[in-house]
């Protein structure tokens, strides 16, 4: 399968700790989203990169997330001090500009519960 | 402000029946706009995508879309709805004018095809 993959695909953890998670693009895509989707909402948007430069955050991203794309390849969500507000499902996707507008694929995501 | 509204949580329809799924939105400047399909645990999957010319758009899987620049709509349509076209549905959009891409979604609306 060479779509967008996420790992883990769920992660249970306690509030007050640490959570990283994965983002693997498709592989030519130089642009990757980082999304949150709580129940019974649509995605809301986290931050961008194109390439290993992130150009936009969210007012959603609070100083505990940060979110980092080395080499312009896999990326890293990282939630510092999780608190129970923080359960969601953490979802990425990516997108290629060539011609014309390029709409974004996204992985199957990961399911985060601070308990 | 970017918005999109989807007013029915639910549509329901009978197989062989058509079925429209409804979709507003609110951008600043022109609109670029999308229909997105989620099933249980998985990613969202791209349906389609309306840009510039023709008012409908066709899709992935018999789906297609009417954009209506003067209601500000982009409802989803298909002619003959199958008991596997239940899921959820998400419309979404992104202002001609925002240079970060990022994609403003509508907060679902669950189709169920009965047979």
């Amino acid at each position: 399968d060479t779509g967008v993959s996420q790992n883990p695909r769920h992660k249970i953890t306690k509030r007050g700790q640490n959570v990283t998670f994965r983002c693997d693009p498709i592989s030519e895509h130089n642009r990757l989203y980082w999304y949150r989707q709580t129940l019974g909402q649509g995605p809301e948007f986290l931050t961008y990169f194109q390439n290993e430069a992130q150009l936009e955050k969210s007012r959603l991203l609070s100083d505990r997330f940060s979110a980092e794309r080395p080499k312009g390849s896999f990326s890293t969500l990282e939630i510092q001090r999780t608190e129970q507000g923080d359960s969601a499902m953490y979802l990425c996707a990516s997108s290629y500009r060539d011609r014309g507008i390029d709409e974004q694929y996204f992985g199957p995501g990961t399911r985060l519960t601070v308990t | 402000a970017q918005s999109v509204a989807q007013p029915e949580d639910q549509v329901n329809v009978a197989e062989g029946n058509p079925l429209t799924v409804k979709c507003t939105y609110s951008v600043s400047g022109n609109p670029y706009l999308f229909w997105y399909v989620q099933y249980p645990n998985r990613g969202l999957q791209f349906l389609l995508k309306y840009i510039t010319g023709d008012n409908l758009v066709k899709g992935s899987y018999g789906f297609e879309a009417e954009f209506n620049k003067s209601q500000t709509s982009f409802h989803l349509k298909k002619p003959s709805a199958l008991v596997s076209d239940s899921a959820l549905y998400f419309c979404a959009v992104r202002d001609m004018m925002d240079s970060s891409y990022k994609l403003i979604f509508g907060s679902g609306t669950r189709l169920l095809v009965r047979p």
